[in-house]
Parts: C-alpha cells; structure tokens; sequence
C-alpha cells in the first residue's frame, strides 16, 4: 500500500536554513508535491517534483531522489512567518486517480 | 476571481442530521475533491471527480456522498451525521493529473454532537 512518513515536528532558528524530509511507499509514483498550511488555514500549493532534483522558487527548493523513494523541503532564510505545518504528498500511478495521500505534516516551528 | 469556496464555514449538527457542504471554484480546473482533517493529522482523500458528471471513492468515503453538480460545484453530503465525522472539511481543485497543484477552500469546521 501506499505511505509517507515525514518527521512530525521541527524547531529552527530565524534566519536559518531548516530541511524537511519526507520517505514514501507507492505501489506506482508520479510526483510528490508540498503544501503548506497555517494554524486554522487551509493547505496552500508549495512545490511539485515528478523528475530527480532540485526545483527552486524563492527561498524554499524541493528535492526528489525517485530511486530512493525520498524527497525534501528545503527553507532558507527562515522568518517567523514560516511556522506552519508542511505536508508532502503523492499520488499513486494506481488503477484508481483518486489514489491521493497526505502525510501527516510536520509542524515546523521558529526561535527568535 | 475568488478561488475555491466553501459554505458553511462553520456548522454544529445532532446525530443522525444530515446536511450539504457546498463547494465552487472558479477556475475552469477540470479535478475536484473533498478531504477531511481531524486534529494534528494530514489530509485525508473522502470523494475525488476526475470532470464533470464522475466521482471516485476516494480513502474514506463511508458515511458520504458527492454530487459533481457541473463544472465549478462539487458538494458533499452527510446522511445521518455521526460524532466520528466531526472534522475540518476542505474542498480543493486542480488542473487535470498528475500535476497535483491543488487549490484549497477556508474550510468548514464541523462538530457533531
């Protein structure tokens, strides 16, 4: 079946440079994507890897190594607005499209 | 150009009340879903509608049901509501797979008692 597992809570420094690390199981893989999401809001469209690399926008990258079923968020010059939950997610190259599966978020927080 | 909607934003139903969450986008995304996320926990995947007029189950989709109404309006029905269903439900559309940018509603925020 499918799965992900990805640290449930880490804690930075402002200014800093913090990684998200999230491993997957599908029985298929298209992509793995992050969405990010505030105390009481909803989830908002981060990043999406479907090829091996790095893929950048801003001060947040993601990485996906598809032979190692791995992939990570990368934060740079962290800011307080930063804390949030931060999910990865795949969707399985199933019989079914509706095969979509969340994390369960890491709940990243900031140090002054 | 509002996004994704989601009415009500909050609601309180009894046991074994029914009621319909509403859900419209406005951008012409041909893929809609509704999950659920209960308390510290990621999303999870109730009814997903590739286009108008198809749905699909999706990871847990006892004690629901959809209706893809037209292109922009997916709503999602709850029978006979039961305390296990109280939870955050959020609506979210997409451009077609395998792309999964998906765009999310506020949310409506659901107690059952």
């Amino acid at each position: 079946g499918q799965s992900l597992e990805q640290p449930s809570e880490v804690t930075a420094v402002e200014g800093a440079i913090v990684q998200i690390n999230c491993t997957y199981q599908t029985s298929g893989f298209y992509g793995l994507s992050w969405y990010q999401q505030h105390d009481g809001g909803a989830p908002t469209f981060l990043s999406y890897n479907a090829l091996d690399g790095l893929e950048e926008t801003g001060r947040f990258s993601s990485f996906l190594s598809r032979s190692d079923s791995y992939g990570y968020l990368l934060l740079q010059e962290l800011q307080m607005k930063d804390s949030a939950s931060y999910f990865c997610a795949v969707r399985d190259r199933g019989s079914s499209a509706s095969k979509i599966i969340f994390g369960s978020g890491t709940r990243l927080s900031i140090r002054p | 150009n509002a996004g994704v909607t989601q009415t009500p934003k909050f609601q309180v139903l009894k046991t074994g009340q029914s009621m319909t969450l509403q859900c419209a986008q406005d951008m012409n995304h041909n893929s809609m879903y509704w999950y659920r996320q209960d308390p510290g926990m990621g999303l999870r995947l109730i009814y997903y509608s590739a286009s108008e007029g198809t749905t699909d189950k999706g990871e847990v989709p006892n004690g629901y049901n959809v209706s893809r109404l037209n292109k922009r309006e997916f709503s999602l029905r709850l029978e006979s509501a039961a305390p296990s269903q109280t939870s955050v439900y959020f609506c979210a559309s997409s451009v077609a797979p395998p792309r999964d940018e998906q765009y999310f509603g506020p949310g409506t925020r659901l107690t059952v008692t």
